[in-house]
């Protein structure tokens, strides 16, 4: 079972660049979340999607997009890098929403740093 | 603000001791999940607590609810080298959309000496 697979694993990125964070699920989970985690401060929520083609905003959404055209992927894109972004970055999913009491499945991380 | 505060923060204990890890909240939550991460890997789920007072065994670990559902416990008894890890503590709330979002808690960092 893949699961919620992200890549890459690790990446350096210059201030000002960008690029896109790859998520994707084998389950079929209606929701899916991205969140960032930071020495300190816990998971913090950036965005999240109920399904596809609908997505919303979380804690700290700033500096992210996200789109969901199919239920598998959610892809998170970091618009203009900035030193503020190094973090380690998890997608999660699940079947329904934590309303519902649904398990979170988690990826591995993306370790970015931005110089 | 913090909705969810975890103590303690850090914890270095000696194999075989027992500890309880905390998480308190001013708010009320539907349930609250504790997941355990080990570096480099991303949470993994340990138990989902859903009534007031509810208790729940998974082998040498207890969770606990608190009656009011504003706060809930883990206790773990002999602790294992295994036992080593981050723990989080999760409740479901609101930013907009009907399904919820998980907040987490800070965690607790235990590491279990041999």
């Amino acid at each position: 079972n893949a699961g919620v697979t992200q890549t890459p694993k690790f990446q350096v990125l210059k201030t000002g660049q960008s690029m896109t964070l790859q998520c994707a699920q084998d389950m079929n989970h209606e929701y899916m979340s991205w969140y960032r985690q930071d020495p300190g401060m816990g998971l913090r929520l950036i965005h999240y999607s109920v399904g596809a083609g609908i997505t919303d905003q979380g804690e700290v959404p700033n500096g992210y997009n996200v789109s969901r055209s199919t239920t598998e992927d959610f892809p998170l894109r970091l618009l203009s890098a900035a030193p503020s972004q190094t973090s380690v970055y998890f997608c999660a999913s699940s079947q329904g929403g934590p309303r519902g009491n649904q398990p979170q499945h988690f990826g591995d991380g993306t370790r970015l740093s931005i110089l | 603000t913090q909705l969810l505060e975890q103590s303690p923060q850090f914890l270095s204990i000696q194999e075989g001791e027992n500890l309880t890890v905390y998480c308190n909240s001013s708010s009320v939550f539907s349930s609250l999940q504790w997941y355990r991460q080990e570096p480099g890997e991303g949470p993994v789920l340990l138990v989902t607590v859903v009534t007031g007072g509810e208790v729940k065994k998974l082998k040498r670990l207890t969770f606990q609810f608190g009656d009011a559902r504003k706060d809930s416990s883990l206790h773990i008894t002999a602790a294992q080298p295994g036992d080593t890890g981050l723990y989080l503590c999760a409740g479901a709330k609101n930013y907009g959309g009907s399904q919820g979002n998980l907040i987490f808690g800070k965690g607790t960092k235990l590491s279990v000496k041999p």
